[in-house]
This record gives C-alpha cells, structure tokens and sequence, in this order.
C-alpha cells in the first residue's frame, strides 16, 4: 500500500525557515517523480515544486523560486521541502504527491494528507 | 502560464442524474510526439487529500468507479459523472501537467440537488 506521511509543519514568523519532510512507503521511491503541492485556506489547489525520480531535476512555482528547494534521499525514501524567506502567502496544507512516473511530466497518482504552515506574526 | 478555467464554479445535481464539468485550457495540452493530452482531474473531499480520478484526459484511475469519465482534446475537456452518488459530494480540479508550471482549475464545487 502506498503511503506518504508529511512532517515538520507548525506556526513561523514571517522570514522565517521551516523544512517540511515527506516519508514514502509502498512503492519502489527511486522510480518515481515527487511533487509539493498546496492549499491555501478557502483556496484552491497550487503546484510549488517537483523533483524526477532518476535525473533528479527540479522544477519550482515562481512563487517560491529562489525560497524554496526541493530534494530527495533515495536511500531513505524521503522527500524534502526547505521553505526560507517565508511569507503569510506562503501559509497553506502541503501536500506531497507520488508522481505517476519517473518524469515531473506526469499526473499525481498519490497524495499525502498535507500539513499545515502558518507564516504569522 | 497555462491558464485553466473551470466551468462551472458549482453545480446541483439530484441523485442517479449526470454532473459535466468543463475544463479549457489556455493553450494545448496536446504533446504531438505522444498524441496525448496531459490533463488530470482530481476529487477534494473536506479533511482528506486529493484523489485521482482521470489521467491523460481519458484514462480513469484503478478504482474509481466507472460512473466518472473524461473526455475532451487539445485545449477543452470534459469530466463526467454519469449517475451523481451521494458519495460524490466534493470539489473537483483539472489539471495540467504539460508545462511548467503545473496549473490547476479553480474548482467546481458538486452538490446534491
């Protein structure tokens, strides 16, 4: 059964860092494309990152280009988000998803629960 | 960006009737190398994470319930459910995973009538 267990949300300054991590299971990690993916309150669903399964390029939302980056260890099947310069903005559910195949260019097959950051003051 | 736009932004529909939901894309989605169309539609329900429905446009997921289909090429699309289940109360989003940025519709909310 596949599953993704996010961790390492809560409440940040504005400014602030938070590292967000993603624990897969169930499916072979190293051949599949991963994906964040948010919601922000009363909102809609928005893609902020992706990294490939095999060449590991990383793909970001111009919104959080240059703040954010993506990464992934293979040897502990686990996805990583580091969050810097967070904005109220940037305050969402994040979602991590299993990409359908080893390319970004792919559907989200898989979700995580999502967990909650809140860029406050 | 690829704009997505979502038609319409809620609908009511009474059990056993059909629920359309609309899905234009600013620009094809249709990769010519392939002759696919990289278009998802996702169902959000309160409390739980997004779940696949349709890849590919067309291609239903293993497990969803053949009352949903999609339909639709290069830059309109269409999911479909056939016969509206009480369980299928939700928000729905299509998808493209075409260029980056990915972009997502805004949503359109299903409702029993």
């Amino acid at each position: 059964e596949v599953q993704m267990l996010e961790s390492g949300g809560g409440l940040v300054q504005p400014g602030g860092s938070l590292r967000l991590s993603c624990a897969a299971s169930g499916f072979t990690f190293s051949n599949y494309a991963m994906s964040w993916v948010r919601q922000a309150p009363g909102k809609g669903l928005e893609w902020v990152s992706g990294i490939s399964g095999s060449t590991g390029s990383t793909y970001y939302a111009d919104s959080v280009k240059g703040r954010y980056t993506i990464s992934r260890d293979n040897s502990k099947n686990t996805l990583s988000l580091q969050m810097n310069s967070l904005r109220a903005e940037d305050t969402a559910v994040y979602h991590c998803a299993k990409n359908g195949g080893v390319s970004c260019y792919s559907h989200f097959d898989y979700w995580g629960q999502g967990i909650l950051v809140t860029v406050s003051s | 960006d690829i704009v997505m736009t979502q038609s319409p932004d809620s609908l009511a529909v009474s059990l056993g009737e059909r629920a359309t939901i609309n899905c234009k894309s600013s620009q094809s989605v249709l990769f010519s190398s392939d002759t696919k169309n990289y278009l998802a539609w996702y169902q959000l329900k309160p409390g739980q994470p997004p779940k696949l429905l349709i890849y590919w446009a067309s291609t239903r997921e293993s497990g969803v319930p053949d009352r949903f289909s999609g339909s639709g090429s290069g830059t309109d699309f269409t999911l479909t459910i056939s016969s509206l289940q009480a369980e299928d109360v939700a928000v729905y989003y299509c998808q493209q995973y075409y260029s980056f940025p990915f972009t997502f519709g805004g949503g359109t909310k299903v409702e029993i009538k």
